[in-house]
């Protein structure tokens, strides 16, 4: 299996920040990544596929970039209802793998 | 506007089956475009794909849970369903059922709400 990296595993931020989490597979998935958001209690939400799409609705302050082994997530100033978990997901080779979570806390 | 629902029993003892169905409204399993999955989730922790089923009744399974697993679908109700052999308290968590197209990429666009599921006697 592939196995998906992410870090930090948690955040402290303020409104109005950038911050970047990462995502690290254990061999070359190409472009093949998406990334989901998961507020608490709720199924997760995807923003992102192909590493740098977004989806139709998800606000411009997201972004994606990467390929290969290495992947970005970023979010251009973050506001209240951002502060979630977010999670990598690869899909290149099955089975499909999920990186373990990213909590982006208020600091 | 898609919409999965998943239902099932909160609580199953060792050693049982878990048993969970995801009714589909909104859209037809049996367009052939979709692959319909299982995730999970344990408490607190990452998700973890449990695999899919096609409409045609082909799978993939992911081999971690493989020996234990049998997936169907039932196109006359629009549903398909889980069936996880053997539970111990490592099968707790919330499952969700979810919908990915059967063309790159795979993306889960539409999720259920999730069913915690307890594995306890």
């Amino acid at each position: 299996d592939i196995q998906m990296t992410q870090s930090p595993s948690s955040l402290s931020a303020s409104v109005g920040d950038r911050v970047t989490i990462t995502c690290q597979a254990s061999q070359d998935i190409s472009n093949s990544l998406n990334w989901y958001q998961q507020r608490p209690g709720k199924a997760p939400k995807l923003l992102m596929h192909a590493a740098s799409t977004l989806e139709t609705g998800v606000p411009s302050r997201f972004s994606g970039s990467g390929s290969g082994t290495e992947f970005t997530f970023t979010i251009s100033s973050l506001q209240p209802e951002d502060f979630a978990t977010y999670f990598c997901q690869q899909y290149d080779h099955l089975p499909i793998t999920f990186g373990q979570g990213t909590r982006l806390e208020i600091k | 506007q898609v919409q999965l629902q998943e239902s099932g029993p909160g609580l199953v003892k060792p050693s049982q089956t878990l048993s969970l169905t995801c009714a589909v409204s909104g859209g037809s399993i049996s367009s052939g475009v979709y692959y319909w999955s299982w995730i999970r989730q344990h408490p607190g922790k990452g998700l973890e794909w449990i695999g899919y089923i096609y409409v045609s009744g082909g799978t993939y399974y992911n081999p971690s849970l493989k020996s234990r697993l049998t997936m169907s679908v039932d196109t006359s109700k629009n549903q398909f369903s889980l069936k996880l052999s053997s539970v111990t308290a490592a099968d707790t968590a919330v499952y969700y059922c979810a919908r990915t197209s059967v063309i790159s990429p795979l993306h889960f666009d539409y999720w259920g709400q999730g069913t915690l599921v307890t594995v306890s006697s």
